[in-house]
């Protein structure tokens, strides 16, 4: 299994500011996910970030609105830029179990309140 | 093709009573089929998974039902308990490869 923890747990936040998210692990995790759950709907995959390269991003996610850091393997940054009120949502951080079930560990979320 | 369908969006069910929630795929590649558990305030946890080489997979009071042919599977909770109460989402993926989260279920079990 894996821990993790993100801050902040929650934030409200004005329009037009940035507000970056973190992201820590229990263990050293190759690859790091980011999803978005917004009220009511679905968990989307944001982005996938590896240590020491580029995130790759998902159709409709782009790194100018979500840039990711990585800088080590237990470690990730999500940053939401120029906010808007359509950007209120939890986002959470995920990594992957043993790689032979499938399994993502997620943190308890960070929920973002954009006014 | 990359959906997954989910219903019913809510559900209450009565305490002893047998939960059910149904989920559908398009993309016949998808090979990796968990649901997973969200108490409010805490991320999603795996609950049970199963592959499609098997037609269901009980754990404890918790079954998955598998129809291959028919591109559907469902979670059913038997004896539903009120600490069943939560949000479920289904999901799909092709070799474990990006999950395909559905739009989830909150249940609610009544005393």
């Amino acid at each position: 299994s894996a821990v993790i923890s993100q801050k902040p747990s929650r934030d409200i936040c004005q329009r037009g500011t940035s507000l970056t998210i973190q992201c820590q692990v229990d263990s050293q995790v190759t690859m790091m996910f980011w999803y978005r759950q917004q009220p009511g709907q679905s968990l989307t995959l944001i982005a996938t970030a590896n240590q020491g390269s580029e995130a790759t991003y998902e159709s409709g996610f782009v790194i100018d609105k979500f840039p990711i850091s990585r800088p080590n393997l237990t470690f990730s940054t999500l940053t939401v830029s120029n906010m808007s009120p359509e950007d209120s949502s939890i986002y959470l951080c995920s990594v992957e179990g043993n790689s032979n079930t499938g399994e993502l560990f997620f943190g308890e979320g960070s929920r973002l309140t954009v006014l | 093709q990359q959906q997954v369908k989910q219903s019913p969006q809510s559900l209450i069910v009565q305490k002893g009573g047998i939960s059910i929630i149904n989920c559908a795929y398009e993309n016949t590649a998808f090979d990796y089929f968990p649901w997973y558990q969200q108490f409010p305030g805490k991320g999603p946890a795996l609950l049970i998974a199963i592959r499609p080489d098997v037609s269901e997979k009980k754990e404890g009071r918790f079954t998955i039902s598998f129809n291959k042919s028919a591109k559907q599977f469902s979670l059913h909770i038997m004896d539903s308990q009120p600490g069943d109460s939560a949000t479920y989402f289904c999901a799909a993926s092709k070799a474990f490869q990006k999950l395909v989260f559905g739009t989830g279920t909150r249940l609610l079990v009544s005393p």
